[in-house]
């Protein structure tokens, strides 16, 4: 299976500063169609995941424009421009392009 | 709205039965691959099974040959059948909805907890 690692496990980050959380492959999410599977979820403390990012840098409908999404083969980021409070929970990364479908461990994104 | 709704989940003794339902509304749920996922309390998330709109069924190697995954798109709905079960199936379980292969997990319910215990 395809090991998808993210870092930091926990980011403390001060409301309005930016954030930033990297997510590692084991092997490149280029799918052989050409698309890089590569999402991004937010799980707010008490609720269901949702998703935030699809296919390494489109944001899903109502996701605001301060969350970003890039990378490429291996690396890829999430990047939040200005942390609000809102943003507080879990984020992980999930890689759709081999089988099985994996998560990255998560990281714990916190107010300072 | 788009909706996704489990239950089915509770309390169940180690190598005992339970099955899971997600009902499903607000989209064309014939169009949408379907999946279920796992958390364990304090834990990530899992894949744990997932169909495709032509019927097609995958598995988790950890539950291959105890979950059976199945839909009906006449009545919008998808089902989890989980035999033998054991303490680390202990997890809250997340339908949902891809509009892709499995890739993408687009739509997700709000989960229904599953504990095996004696």
């Amino acid at each position: 299976d395809v090991v998808v690692t993210q870092s930091p496990l926990s980011l403390p980050v001060t409301l309005g500063q930016p954030a930033s959380i990297s997510c590692r492959s084991s092997q490149s999410l280029v799918h052989r169609d050409g698309h890089t599977y590569l999402n991004w979820f937010q799980q707010r403390p008490g609720q269901s995941p949702r998703r935030l990012i699809y296919e390494v840098s489109n944001r899903d409908s109502g996701v605001p424009e301060r969350f970003s999404g890039s990378g490429s083969g291996t690396d890829f980021t999430l990047k939040i421009s200005r942390v609000e409070a809102e943003d507080v929970g879990i984020y992980y990364c999930m890689q759709g392009t081999k089988w099985p479908p994996t998560f990255g461990q998560g990281t714990n994104l916190e107010i300072k | 709205e788009v909706q996704l709704l489990e239950s089915g989940g509770g309390l169940i003794q180690p190598g005992g039965s339970l099955r899971l339902s997600c009902a499903a509304s607000g989209f064309t749920f014939s169009n949408f691959a379907m999946a279920w996922v796992r958390q364990a309390p304090g834990k990530g998330l899992e894949w744990v099974s997932g169909i495709s709109t032509d019927m097609k069924s995958y598995y988790a190697d950890s539950v291959k040959g105890r979950f059976t995954i199945t839909r009906d798109n006449s009545k919008n709905t998808l089902d989890l059948q989980m035999n033998s079960l054991r303490a680390e199936d202990t997890a809250v379980y997340y339908c949902v909805a891809d509009y892709g292969n499995l890739d993408a997990f687009d739509i997700w319910g709000q989960g229904t907890m599953v504990t095996v215990s004696s």
